[in-house]
């Protein structure tokens, strides 16, 4: 079975910091896929980026940046120069291949960002 | 471009009484559609999905139900709501191939009293 474990529950730093977001998933599959979600305040899911299994080049989208690393099996997120509309929960998510049509997400706990200014 | 919508936004309701909260589509054809609830504490748990008209899956039986009676319509209903179905009602939409991205409407956030 498919498990997103996002070990950090709340994370608070200040304005302008870096901060890194840590998502390890576990998976039988050798094709999946990984997914960043965004949840302000407002309670909508934001979807951030997806990556499938095959392609582990890092990505970097403005202030935002992904890390995936098959070895490790983790896909960790990191904010540069934080602002204080980041603040947020950040979740992990995976989704299977073979889930096909399905495509049914497996999500982490999520993690509370709060950017202070 | 696709639009998602979920209402009403915020609903407060008695135990025992009746549930139907709505989604639904534009912008695309015979989408996957899905209910999420998430309980205080975060935690996303997939409900219902539904991979075309009348055709629905639950994922975990409990005092819900969903239908979908039109392409891109959504329902999930309740006939006498627990305490515990308090939580935010997400929907979601994605393309028919495999694992494409889930795109998730405003939410829908019950408080059971």
């Amino acid at each position: 079975a498919q498990k997103v474990t996002q070990a950090q529950t709340e994370i608070s730093v200040v304005e302008k910091e870096d901060v890194t977001l840590d998502c390890v998933y576990e998976t039988r599959d050798t094709t999946y896929y990984l997914f960043w979600y965004k949840q302000p305040p407002s309670g909508e899911l934001v979807f951030l980026i997806r990556r499938n299994s095959f392609d582990e080049q890092n990505e970097i989208s403005g202030r935002y940046s992904w890390n995936f690393q098959k070895s490790t099996s983790s896909f960790n997120f990191t904010i540069t120069a934080s602002q204080v509309v980041d603040s947020a929960v950040y979740f992990c998510a995976l989704s299977e291949a073979g889930s096909g049509a399905n495509s049914k997400l497996t999500f982490g706990k999520g993690i509370t960002l709060s950017v202070r200014p | 471009s696709q639009t998602i919508h979920q209402w009403p936004a915020t609903l407060v309701q008695p135990v025992g009484s009746p549930l139907s909260l709505e989604c639904t589509v534009e912008g695309t054809s015979n989408p996957n559609l899905y209910w999420y609830r998430q309980a205080a504490g975060r935690g996303l748990q997939l409900l219902f999905y539904s991979v075309g008209i009348g055709q629905i899956s639950s994922e975990v039986p409990q005092n819900l139900s969903a239908s979908r009676p039109q392409d891109r319509q959504f329902i999930l209903s309740s006939k006498k709501l627990l305490l515990s179905d308090s939580g935010f009602y997400l929907c979601a939409w994605t393309l028919k191939a495999g694992a494409e991205t889930q795109y998730f409407g405003p939410g829908t956030r019950l408080l059971v009293l």
